[in-house]
């Protein structure tokens, strides 16, 4: 069974819209974050999150929005969509936000914005 | 900042021949170092990492040197094999937080 759940794992979106990209992780992990990964940027920290709070955002838009509900989910929310957000987005869980801990990846979902 | 720097964007090789992908960083931090391989269309997977005791570390056959004086963490494999062929990452993360920060990646392609 998969791990690291990344709904959809396909989506594309027209300029200017809105999307949600859905991370649910079953490892029993305190440490969920977000990459991207594109032509241009290949693995790009976005957002670190530790017991369901923000520890680090590395995206320079507040168009990106990341949303835990529970502690085991991390969205991201991505508004006004742009083509050069298109690219695979990744989430990624540790054990804890150790600066050592292996960091597991999901399967990704690749985002296409016409 | 941050950064790492794989000099490599492509590498090919004759399976059989020993491999070898570069490995530069920049840290303000003393910073721990990992490899992370992707096979096509796969997430990205923690091949190895440093140790804080300075022992090598070693994973299916791959294995890397962290030389704080060079700034380096070259990959390194004796032997390459078909199944090698896939995207390297070497990446960092420090105390002040669990981010990693990733190289540009190294495509490496083994040919039979």
């Amino acid at each position: 069974d998969p791990k690291i759940i990344q709904k959809p794992k396909y989506l594309v979106a027209v300029t200017g819209s809105e999307k949600i990209l859905i991370c649910e992780q079953y490892l029993g992990h305190n440490a969920m974050y977000w990459y991207r990964q594109s032509a241009k940027k290949p693995l790009e920290f976005m957002f670190s999150y530790s017991y369901q709070k923000l520890m680090d955002n590395q995206t320079a838009s507040s168009r990106f929005q990341p949303q835990s509900s529970k502690k085991n989910h991390l969205d991201l929310q991505i508004t006004a969509l742009k083509p050069d957000d298109s690219a695979t987005y990744f989430c990624a869980s540790s054990q804890d936000r150790d600066n050592y801990a292996e960091q597991f990846f999901g399967p990704g979902t690749r985002l296409t914005v016409l | 900042g941050d950064s790492v720097t794989q000099t490599e964007g492509l590498v090919t090789l004759t399976e059989g021949l020993p491999v070898m992908l570069n490995c530069t960083y920049q840290s303000t931090y003393s910073p721990f170092l990992f490899w992370y391989v992707q096979h096509l269309n796969e997430a990205p997977k923690l091949l190895l990492k440093s140790f804080t005791d300075n022992k090598r570390p070693e994973h299916q056959g791959f294995h890397a040197t962290l030389h704080k004086s060079s700034s380096s963490f070259h990959l390194q494999k004796s032997s390459a094999q078909l199944s090698d062929s896939a995207l390297y990452y070497c990446a960092l993360s420090h105390n002040a937080g669990a981010k990693l920060t990733f190289g540009g990646g190294t495509r490496l392609t083994v040919r039979p």
